[in-house]
């Protein structure tokens, strides 16, 4: 069974730019999240969709990022304008509908 | 903001040797889980523990639950290179949505 895939993996932009994550989650899964994880810190979730609608975006700064779910399988992040402080690995993670969560490789986000 | 605190914040063992990592958390919960996350990688799960449990085994891997300490442990017995990585602990507070909590992590290094 394939794994959840993220892209691109790395990505160093200036602050005030624009970017965009991709996540595919495990196929069947009808739960996705992004997750952020800055160094030293655990995951914080950011959105929760439960096939393409949101859950739950409690903790997502409105205001520069947004993210979509299409069709309930794939899903972009996306941040505009990037700040400093969003230097992070961004995770997305799947679930089918259970407990545990399925988790990506990450990308690691530089904003200079 | 951080539900779990997990204790110590790094662990430097040999291998061969026992390694116990603690977790706290504030608010009652469903269960809780403990993942695992290498170096520059996503995070894996390793264990999930209900709240009506107490102990709970997985090959090397040992969890135990005290709801009224609010406080969970994991021991890795006999431990290994490879066990080198990040613990987190996360909780869910039950319902339909499936959201964990992270803490901040304990950093474990086995040295050969």
């Amino acid at each position: 069974e394939a794994g959840v895939a993220q892209s691109p993996r790395y990505k160093i932009i200036e602050k005030r730019q624009s970017v965009a994550f991709w996540c595919n989650p495990i196929s069947g899964h009808a739960t996705l999240y992004w997750y952020q994880q800055i160094l030293g810190q655990g995951p914080k979730l950011l959105i929760q969709f439960q096939n393409n609608g949101v859950v739950d975006d409690s903790q997502l700064p409105k205001d520069r990022f947004s993210a979509e779910r299409l069709k309930g399988v794939d899903s972009t992040l996306k941040i505009q304008p990037a700040k400093l402080e969003d230097s992070a690995v961004y995770l997305c993670a799947s679930s089918p509908r259970g407990r545990v969560q399925y988790f990506g490789p990450g990308t690691r986000l530089t904003v200079t | 903001s951080q539900q779990g605190e997990e204790d110590p914040q790094a662990l430097s063992i040999q291998e061969g040797e026992n390694a116990t990592m603690n977790c706290s958390y504030k608010t009652s919960i469903n269960n809780l889980q403990w993942y695992r996350q290498n170096s520059g990688r996503g995070l894996v799960h390793l264990i999930l523990i209900r709240s009506n449990e107490r102990e709970k085994h997985s090959g090397r891997l040992r969890v135990t639950l005290d709801t009224s300490k609010k406080s969970s442990s994991l021991l890795i017995t006999a431990s290994r290179a490879a066990d080198t990585a990040s613990y987190f602990c996360a909780t869910d507070a039950g319902g339909s949505n499936y959201k964990l909590t992270f803490g901040k992590g304990t950093l474990l290094t086995v040295n050969p």
